[in-house]
């Protein structure tokens, strides 16, 4: 079972801040990870696929990369918008997901 | 635009067996992708898959949930379900049906998910 673990879980930030997120795998996934943005009452919405292709129409303000285990989620300046929980989810075998990272209004 | 909608009761007795429907409107559900999920995610935590399925019936769970799990496709009908038997409490979440998309195990479309809680 492979598991994903996200850091910070918490991330505080301004609007036009550039954010960082990290995603670590127990395993090597390659480039087998996607990122999810989620808010509250709301289904995710896919962002990232296979670690840094942006799903169309999503603001080329947000971006992805790494391989193997270690990845990174991007925002390069946070707009309102933004504020919400993100996960990663790896899907090299079956599926899994990080617990979320809450990115909220300083 | 393809809409995805779960339905089904939102409370379930614990040992009793919850009966999903997702019906997909906006395009056929044989059509383009191959692959259909479910994903459920418990009040204030976070996502677990469940299992996917394929339009020609193959599919593949959850190992933590393999046993308990039943997904189907009705074509005729545009519409997923999943059957999770033996319910309790732990199974208390919101339940979603989501596209996978084409033929790697991620999804881009979902639905609004619906909250099944598990109590007497």
């Amino acid at each position: 079972d492979i598991q994903m673990t996200q850091s910070p879980s918490t991330l505080s930030a301004s609007v036009g801040d550039r954010v960082t997120i990290t995603c670590r795998a127990s395993q090597s996934i390659s480039t087998w990870l996607a990122w999810y943005q989620q808010k509250p009452g709301k289904a995710p919405k896919l962002l990232i696929f296979q670690a840094s292709s942006l799903e169309s129409g999503v603001p080329s303000r947000f971006s992805g990369s790494g391989s193997g285990t270690e990845f990174t989620l991007t925002i390069s300046s946070l707009q309102p918008d933004d504020f919400a929980t993100y996960y990663c989810q790896q899907y090299n075998t079956y599926a899994n997901f990080g617990q979320g990272t809450k990115l909220e209004i300083k | 635009q393809l809409q995805l909608q779960e339905s089904g009761p939102g409370l379930v007795k614990p040992s009793e067996t919850l009966s999903l429907t997702c019906n997909v409107a906006g395009g056929a559900i044989n059509s383009n992708s191959l692959y259909w999920g479910w994903i459920r995610q418990p009040p204030g935590k976070g996502l677990e898959w469940i299992g996917s399925i394929s339009t020609s019936g193959g599919s593949f769970y959850n190992p933590s949930l393999k046993s308990r799990v039943i997904m189907s496709v009705d074509t005729a009908n545009n519409q997923l379900s999943l059957k999770v038997n033996s319910m309790t409490a732990a199974d208390t979440a919101v339940y979603y049906c989501a596209r996978r998309s084409g033929w790697h195990n991620y999804f881009d479309y979902w639905g609004q998910g619906m909250l099944v809680t598990v109590s007497s």
